[in-house]
């Protein structure tokens, strides 16, 4: 299996705090995506990288999140303003040739 | 866009038993299929790719059937045991893409 890392496993936060977390891509993977899961259901697409490139995210990380791959081994997704509503896992997946492998993830909990 | 609807959310069998997870896609140049488990807890692992031009895979203890024409995808486990008590994932992406669209998911339980 590849190895993505993420940092750190867990967060905890306060509402209006900031958070920031951090995905090592697997060696040579060009694409890198982020997703939100809560409480183990469905993932919910947050943003898209190609070459260290946004291709395409959803309104609430244009609004309220801030995501960027400034190298080709590292990605990191920030939220400027926590919510308790963003309390979840957030998993970073990257890939090449259409298969993507996914981190361990970091559990966020907005108290 | 592509649709994947997953069925069913949750499901129950007893250890032994068979299983199976369904997924239907939208988009008619869907070309890579995948399913992924998760375990309580865990992250996502990927249990099978799957391309286009494929209609059966095997892997331990389950088989994967991709149905073309009626854009179906399934997982079949056999004989299930504690250890394939987890959440299944199905994911399509089209050729050439590397959007990739996911199920709801499907939380199986192995009951002893």
């Amino acid at each position: 299996d590849a190895a993505v890392t993420q940092k750190p496993r867990y967060l905890i936060k306060m509402k209006g705090q900031e958070a920031e977390m951090k995905c090592i891509p697997e060696k040579g993977h060009t694409a890198v995506f982020w997703y939100q899961q809560k409480q183990s259901k469905e993932l919910k697409f947050l943003i898209y990288f190609q070459n260290q490139q946004p291709l395409d995210q959803i309104d609430m990380v244009k609004e309220r999140f801030s995501a960027v791959c400034p190298s080709s081994s590292l990605c990191s997704l920030g939220i400027r303003t926590c919510e308790a509503e963003d309390s979840a896992l957030y998993l970073c997946s990257s890939g090449q040739q259409n298969t993507l492998y996914f981190g361990a993830g970091t559990r966020l909990s907005v108290l | 866009g592509e649709q994947v609807e997953q069925r069913p959310p949750h499901l129950s069998v007893r250890e032994g038993d068979s299983a199976v997870i369904t997924c239907t896609y939208t988009d008619p140049n869907s070309y890579y299929f995948f399913w992924y488990k998760q375990e309580p807890g865990a992250s996502l692992q990927l249990l099978m790719k799957v391309f286009s031009s494929t209609e059966i895979n095997e892997g331990q203890g389950f088989t994967v059937l991709l149905n073309k024409k009626d854009k179906r995808l399934s997982l079949n486990l056999t004989a299930a045991h504690p250890g394939d008590s987890a959440a299944y994932f199905c994911a399509v992406s089209p050729y050439g893409n590397e959007k990739i669209t996911f199920g709801a998911g499907t939380k199986l339980t192995i009951k002893p």
